[in-house]
């Protein structure tokens, strides 16, 4: 079975500085997807970066980055100069990649707040 | 700007009454579509799954005479909430994948249903 685990329900970090939101991850799926979404008090879901379980290098997206560290089944979210409006909650996500793959799960979140 | 639209994102209605809620990929044709349920400060649910021109397939517990999924054409996807009661009152958001960029799974904005 797959499971996601994030194991912060809460993080504070100042604005300006990086912050990492940790996920970790299970599958005996060799092929698959790891995805952060944000979600602000709005309610919708925000694409941040994905990384495959193939890929060599690690994602990265502008402020945003990924720790992809395959041994230790780990695909951390690294924000960088942290703004006022990246407090939102931030899921981690995967997927199964091949044809009849797992579907999508979640982990439970991270709620960021970033502090002036 | 948004790939994925839903509308609406609030409603209110009264017990006993059907709410329609729509999901439509703006940027791509989707053959799968994805229903979640979010309760407050949890994260996403997978509802269902819909298929464009056959039946949805629904997650074990849902109620499919409950909440009715129609996958009309490649861009539309419709969820009914019928007869909807107090304990139907939830965050539902969408999900499509986008087969070109990476299957890619990005969500509207989410639908607020209050049911008095």
């Amino acid at each position: 079975a797959q499971k996601i685990t994030q194991t912060q329900p809460g993080m504070f970090v100042q604005e300006k500085e990086a912050v990492t939101l940790d996920c970790t991850y299970d599958t005996s799926d060799p092929s698959y997807g790891l995805f952060w979404y944000k979600q602000p008090s709005s309610g919708e879901m925000i694409f941040l970066i994905y990384q495959g379980s193939y890929d060599q290098q690690n994602a990265t997206e502008g402020r945003y980055s990924l720790n992809f560290q395959k041994a230790r089944k780990s695909a951390n979210l690294v924000i960088s100069a942290s703004q006022l409006g990246d407090s939102a909650m931030y899921f981690c996500a995967m997927r199964g990649l091949n044809t009849g793959g797992f579907k999508t799960i979640f982990g439970a979140g991270t709620r960021l707040f970033v502090k002036a | 700007g948004a790939v994925v639209s839903q509308h609406p994102s609030r409603v209110i209605c009264k017990s006993g009454t059907s709410v329609k809620i729509e999901c439509r990929s703006l940027d791509f044709q989707a053959t799968t579509m994805f229903w979640y349920r979010q309760f407050p400060k949890q994260s996403l649910m997978l509802m269902a799954t819909s298929n464009e021109g056959s039946k949805a397939t629904y997650e074990q517990g849902v109620e499919k005479d409950k909440f009715l999924i129609n996958h009309a054409s490649l861009t539309l996807s419709t969820l009914t909430v019928t007869s909807a009661h107090p304990e139907d009152s939830s965050f539902y958001i969408c999900s499509a994948r986008d087969p070109v960029a990476k299957n890619i799974q990005y969500f509207g904005a989410g639908t607020r249903l209050s049911v008095l």
